[in-house]
Parts: structure tokens; C-alpha cells; sequence
């Protein structure tokens, strides 16, 4: 398994529905895990950390399956401005953050 | 804004160059993280710098090097370039080496021709 893999997508979602993506790891040790947002050729940008089971911002929740080594985000009620590529992150063995290489999500109009 | 500032936001160089790419961390960040990240991936690990220290680095050659100062901005040194070398180039910095939420500067575009 490689360290963190996500699927590429893109995600076309009409807007107002629910979207959510997955994020699967191979650490089992890892104790924090991030989702971050990264707009075209823009730097990413923190969403959520997540150091338990989950986590809930708004619009946005994301969950924790320790047992199946994944971390999942759900966006609520999307809008066009949560087009974006979505990055997830966790330390490696070595303890330093590491990325998957994000999911492209598109809310059409 | 994150308040970490990167210089030149953009810069092009030819084959078997030398770049330094700078970098400010957020006030109060004793801790700098730099990454690579090529079109259409995500950002990989370079090395990471804490207190004046190399902290770690990632899967890259030594012809990659970097500096931190005692008022924490940070240096990429890339020595030989390479057309691969071509890439976003991100800063991130964080309170300390044991804190992993991480804030990005808005990068330096390198592009290797």
C-alpha cells in the first residue's frame, strides 16, 4: 500500500449535493491526520486537522476508520467555491507530513 | 494570509544552473518544511529545518541543500539543475518540530529549460 493514496478524480458534482473522497494510508501509527485545500497553482491551504475520530467544521466532516486505515472528507451542501483539489496529509514513519496527490473536485453550476 | 513569504514567486533557469529560493516562516515558527511538488501531484518532502538544523529529509539528492537562519527564514539551494527540477516549489512553517499543522507560503515556480 503506498503511503497515502487518494483517487485523482475529478469529482463532478451539481451544486448543493453532498461529495465525499477518501484517503487511505499505510502508517498505522499515525495519530493526526490533515485535509488541506489547494486552489490552481496556489499554495495548500489548511482545512481540518484530525486527531481523534473525526472532526466537523460547518460544512465539512471528516472521519476517522483506524481499523480500515482510511480518513474520508464530506462536504455538505457544496458550492461552486469549494472547487478545488483537496489534499490529505499525515506523518510518515520518520514523523514528517507527507501528502496523497489530492482529489480534483469540480461543482457544477 | 499565513504570514510565511516566499521569494521569487517566479524564476526560470537553464540546465546545469544553480537557484537559492527564500523563505520567511510565520512569526513565532521556529520550523520550516520545503516541498516539491510537480504539476498534477502532491506536495513531496524535501527536508525540514528546525532551530538552525536539518530535521529530516526526504527521498531527494544532495545537489538539494538548505539553510535555516537564527530569525528562522530558510533557504532551497538547487545545485546542477535538471528539467525535472521544474515544479512548485512550497515553504511551510510551523510552531515547532513536534507540531504538525503546517502553513504554506504562496511558493516559487520553477521552471528548467
Amino acid at each position: 500500500r503506498k503511503e497515502v493514496e487518494q483517487d485523482p478524480g475529478p469529482f463532478n458534482v451539481p451544486e448543493g449535493a453532498t461529495v465525499a473522497f477518501n484517503c487511505t494510508y499505510s502508517n498505522s501509527a499515525s495519530q493526526s491526520f490533515f485535509w488541506y485545500r489547494q486552489d490552481c497553482r496556489k499554495e495548500p491551504k489548511l482545512l481540518m486537522s484530525v486527531y481523534s475520530s473525526g472532526n466537523e467544521d460547518g460544512r465539512f466532516t471528516a472521519q476517522l476508520n483506524r481499523a480500515s486505515q482510511y480518513i474520508s472528507l464530506l462536504i455538505r451542501d457544496s458550492k461552486l467555491s469549494d472547487s478545488a483539489t483537496y489534499l490529505c496529509a499525515l506523518p510518515n514513519r520518520d514523523d514528517k507530513i507527507i501528502f496523497g496527490k489530492g482529489t480534483r473536485l469540480h461543482i457544477l453550476p | 494570509e499565513t504570514g510565511v513569504t516566499q521569494s521569487p514567486t517566479h524564476l526560470i533557469k537553464t540546465r546545469g544552473q544553480q537557484v537559492t529560493l527564500r523563505c520567511s516562516s510565520q512569526s513565532g515558527h521556529n520550523t520550516v518544511s520545503w516541498y516539491q511538488q510537480a504539476l498534477g501531484q502532491g506536495p513531496q518532502f524535501i527536508f525540514q529545518y528546525y532551530r538552525e538544523e536539518e530535521n529530516g529529509r526526504g527521498n531527494f539528492p544532495p545537489r538539494f541543500s538548505g539553510l535555516q537562519f537564527p530569525n528562522y527564514s530558510s533557504e532551497l539551494n538547487v545545485n546542477a539543475l535538471e528539467l525535472d527540477d521544474s515544479a512548485l516549489y512550497l515553504c511551510a512553517s510551523s510552531s515547532t518540530r513536534g507540531s504538525y499543522e503546517q502553513y504554506f507560503g504562496p511558493g516559487t515556480r520553477l521552471t528548467v529549460t
